[in-house]
This record gives C-alpha cells, structure tokens and sequence, in this order.
C-alpha cells in the first residue's frame, strides 16, 4: 500500500519569506500527487495536481510542485509567502489507476507572522 | 462541475443512536466514493471505498458493523454510524473522482458529529 510522508509538521515564517514543503511517497508504480490547503475551519482545496508531463506543476495562490521521480518526491514551494497563506497543508497519493482512493500525509501546519 | 453535497454538516447525538451521513453527487456520476474521517488537527484518515451496486471495501482497523456503508446509486452514499461512542466523534468527510478537466477528486464540505 501507498502512504506518504511529510516531513515538516510545523513551519513558521515571516513574510515574503519562500517556503517548501517536503513530501515523499512510498509506492513503486506510476501515481498522482496532488497537494491540498485546508485553511481554519474551511474545507480542503486543491492547490494543484500533478498526472504525467512537465513535473514542474504550477498551481493556485502562486504555489508550485516538483515531482521527482528518482526520489519519489513532490515537495511544494512558494517564493514569497503571505500572512493570508496560513493554513494546514495535505500532500495525497493515489494510485494511476480508476477507483482507487488518496491517500493523505499528516499534514504541514504554515503559520505566517506579518 | 463535479460538486458533492454532504448532509449534514454538523450533527450531535446521543450515546447509542445511530446517526446517518448523506454523500450526493450533483452534477455526475459517482461510481466510486470515498470515507475519510479527520480527528482535530489531524490529516485525513481513509476509512473505506464505496463502489455502487457493490459492498464497500474498509480499511483496516475501520469497524464494518458500526460503520455501514451503502452505495445504492451512482449518485448517492450513506454512512451510518452505528450505536455511537464519544470516541465516534470526529469529522467525516466523502470524496468521490471525476473525470472532467483532467480528472481529480472533489470532496463533500463535511459532517462534524458530537455524540454526548
């Protein structure tokens, strides 16, 4: 089974300050990397995808993701954060086939001081 | 496109009762959806695969007798928790996949359920 790990449980940041966020997964076939924001007592919200092709993703909110496949990463990046930008932010796995579910990380808990 | 609509958002019960969670698809068809549960500061925990017509598929250590699952229609999943515990308490959450736009999960707004 797939699962996924995030590296980073609580990152705290001014500013304008850049940002990334590890996440790797552990499975050896082909997959989807998605990364989700859930903001304070809101529902998650995609922040962007990634299926096949360019593994530089750009993605909502100026937020980008890497997949690199030699070391089955996906980590997210943000030049230059914002106070607006605190949130709890999920890396997901699924399998590249129909049907089957994501699986979460834990989950990065951005706090933001402006 | 590819909305899902859980109800209820919020709901509290007692002890005992059961308490039964509606996941619809409103603007396509669901054949596969997904149970997630979220404990409070926590990520996502998968708790079962619904597919419809089918019996649903549950993850490990996720009780089949006091989490009833039903997928009648590709438009419709229940979750019934059954004689509800405090520790049932929790947000659950459905999921369901999409095809259009270049495919993706979308997910119901969420049910926070309080048993007292």
């Amino acid at each position: 089974a797939q699962s996924v790990s995030q590296h980073n449980h609580h990152v705290i940041l001014s500013e304008a300050a850049s940002l990334e966020l590890g996440c790797n997964y552990s499975y050896g076939g082909t997959v989807n990397l998605f990364w989700y924001v859930q903001y304070p007592g809101q529902h998650l919200q995609l922040l962007l995808k990634y299926f096949s092709g360019d593994p530089l993703v750009k993605g909502i909110k100026g937020f980008e993701a890497e997949f690199i496949k030699s070391k089955f990463s996906f980590n997210l990046r943000k030049p230059s954060v914002q106070w607006s930008d605190t949130a709890e932010y999920f890396c997901a796995v699924s399998k590249h086939q129909a049907g089957t579910a994501l699986i979460f990380g834990k989950g990065t808990t951005l706090s933001v001081s402006s | 496109g590819a909305v899902v609509s859980q109800h209820p958002s919020w709901v509290i019960c007692k002890s005992g009762t059961s308490v039964k969670i509606e996941c619809r698809s409103l603007d396509f068809q669901a054949t596969t959806m997904f149970w997630y549960r979220q404990f409070p500061k926590q990520s996502l925990m998968l708790m079962a695969t619904s597919n419809e017509g089918s019996k649903a598929t549950y993850e490990q250590g996720v009780e089949k007798d006091k989490f009833l699952i039903n997928h009648a229609s590709l438009t419709l999943s229940t979750l019934t928790v059954t004689s509800a515990h405090p520790e049932d308490s929790s947000f659950y959450i459905c999921s369901a996949t999409f095809l259009t736009g270049g495919g993706g999960y979308t997910f119901g707004s969420g049910t926070r359920l309080t048993v007292v």
